[in-house]
Order: C-alpha cells, then sequence, then structure tokens
C-alpha cells in the first residue's frame, strides 16, 4: 500500500517571503501522479499542482513549484512570494496510474501560516 | 452542475441511527469518490465508483458503511448504526475518467459534516 508523509504539522512565513512543504512518500509503482491540494480555512480543497513521475521536469504553476526527486521519493512544494490568502492546510497525495484503480491517497497535512 | 453538491451540509444524530449521506457530481464526470476527514486530518479514502461500479470500497472502516451510485450519476454514503466515532467530515469528490492523457483533477464537494451524539 502507498503512504504518504508530511513530517512538518505547522510552518509559518512571513509575506512575501519563500517557504518550502515537505513530503515523501512510499510506493512499489514507477508510475504514478503526486499532489499537492490546499484546505483554506472554507475547508474546500483546491487543487494547487500536480506532476506526473514519468516527467524529469518539476511542475511549477505561477508562485507554485515542486522539487520532484523520484529516486527519493520526494515531492516537495515551494511557495514563492508569499500571500496572506496562502494561509490553509496543505496537502501532499498520491495516485498511482496503472490499471483502473485510481485511488488517491492523502498526507495528514502542514498547515501554513502566512504573517504579515 | 457547476460543482459537486453534497446534503446535507450538517447532520447531527443519534447514536444507532443510520444516515444518509447524497453526493451530486459534475454533469459527464465518470468517477466519483467518497472521503472521510477528521479535524486537522488529510482525507482518508473510502470508496470510489467509475458510472454505477464500485471500483473500490477498501477503505470502508466497516460492514456499517455502504455506498452506492445506481445510475452511474448520484451516490449516496450509508452509515447504519452509527458510532460517536462516526463524527467526521464526509467529502465527496467527482472526476473525468482518469486517463494517462487525461487532467482527472478530483473536484470535491463542501462536505457533509456528520455529528453523532
Amino acid at each position: 500500500a502507498q503512504t504518504v508523509t508530511q513530517s512538518q504539522p505547522e510552518m509559518s512565513v512571513q509575506e512575501a517571503e519563500t517557504v518550502t512543504l515537505s513530503c515523501t512518500y512510499d510506493t512499489s509503482e514507477s508510475n504514478y501522479y503526486l499532489f499537492w491540494y490546499k484546505q483554506p480555512p472554507s475547508r474546500q480543497m483546491i487543487l494547487v499542482i500536480r506532476q506526473e513521475a514519468y516527467k524529469q521536469q518539476n511542475a511549477t504553476e505561477n508562485r507554485f513549484s515542486v522539487n520532484f526527486q523520484k529516486a527519493a521519493k520526494s515531492f516537495s512544494l515551494k511557495i514563492s512570494d508569499s500571500q496572506l490568502g496562502d494561509t490553509a492546510m496543505y496537502f501532499c497525495a498520491f495516485m498511482k496510474s496503472i490499471g483502473s484503480n485510481y485511488k488517491l491517497t492523502f498526507g495528514k497535512g502542514t498547515l501554513l501560516t502566512v504573517n504579515p | 452542475g457547476a460543482g459537486v453538491s453534497q446534503s446535507p451540509r450538517y447532520k447531527v444524530t443519534k447514536r444507532g441511527q443510520d444516515v444518509a449521506l447524497r453526493c451530486d457530481p459534475i454533469s459527464g464526470h465518470v468517477s466519483l469518490y467518497w472521503y472521510r476527514q477528521a479535524l486537522g486530518q488529510g482525507p482518508e479514502f473510502l470508496t470510489y465508483f467509475n458510472y454505477e461500479a464500485q471500483q473500490d470500497k477498501s477503505g470502508l472502516p466497516n460492514d456499517r458503511f455502504s455506498a452506492e451510485r445506481p445510475e452511474g450519476s448520484i451516490s449516496t454514503l450509508t452509515i447504519q448504526r452509527t458510532e460517536q466515532r462516526d463524527s467526521a467530515m464526509y467529502r465527496c469528490a467527482s472526476s473525468l475518467y482518469w486517463d494517462r492523457d487525461l487532467t482527472g483533477e478530483l473536484f470535491f464537494g463542501e462536505g457533509s459534516r456528520l455529528t453523532v451524539l
């Protein structure tokens, strides 16, 4: 079974600075997808960024980028120029890409607070 | 609809009662997922469907939990003989059928918060 570990329960950053959230995962699959989801105080679940394991290039979405290290099974999220609206729980998630079962497995989350 | 719709948004029930939680996915979305999320925790997978077929129910905690999606659209998660430990946010998500060449993004509903007294 796949597991996703987020070792930082809470983090804080000053507005306009950069912060990196860590995520490691354990799988025997060679092809899979990785995601970061954001859950603001409204408790919506919002997709931030995704990465296909077969792609070597790190995904980037505006101020959000990932550092994907496949051999190390590490998938960290970097938020540049942090904004107050980035305050949220951030969940790392894994989905395998083989067969017909595409279950998404989440980590326990990191609570990020952006301070003014 | 425009988004994933869940009802009821809030449900308070007494221990031992049955509850049914409804999910109306985005129109045309083939895959539908149920997750449970305790406060301060990540979503925990319960079960998922492609069309009306239940693909995986390995996350259902016990036989008091069941789900159906009879016509491949609306789904109902039923919890029989509720217990206090069932209290949580129950989230539904839908996506286009996952394929390597498709986005496959999961769109989540706002959830149904269940409180068992």
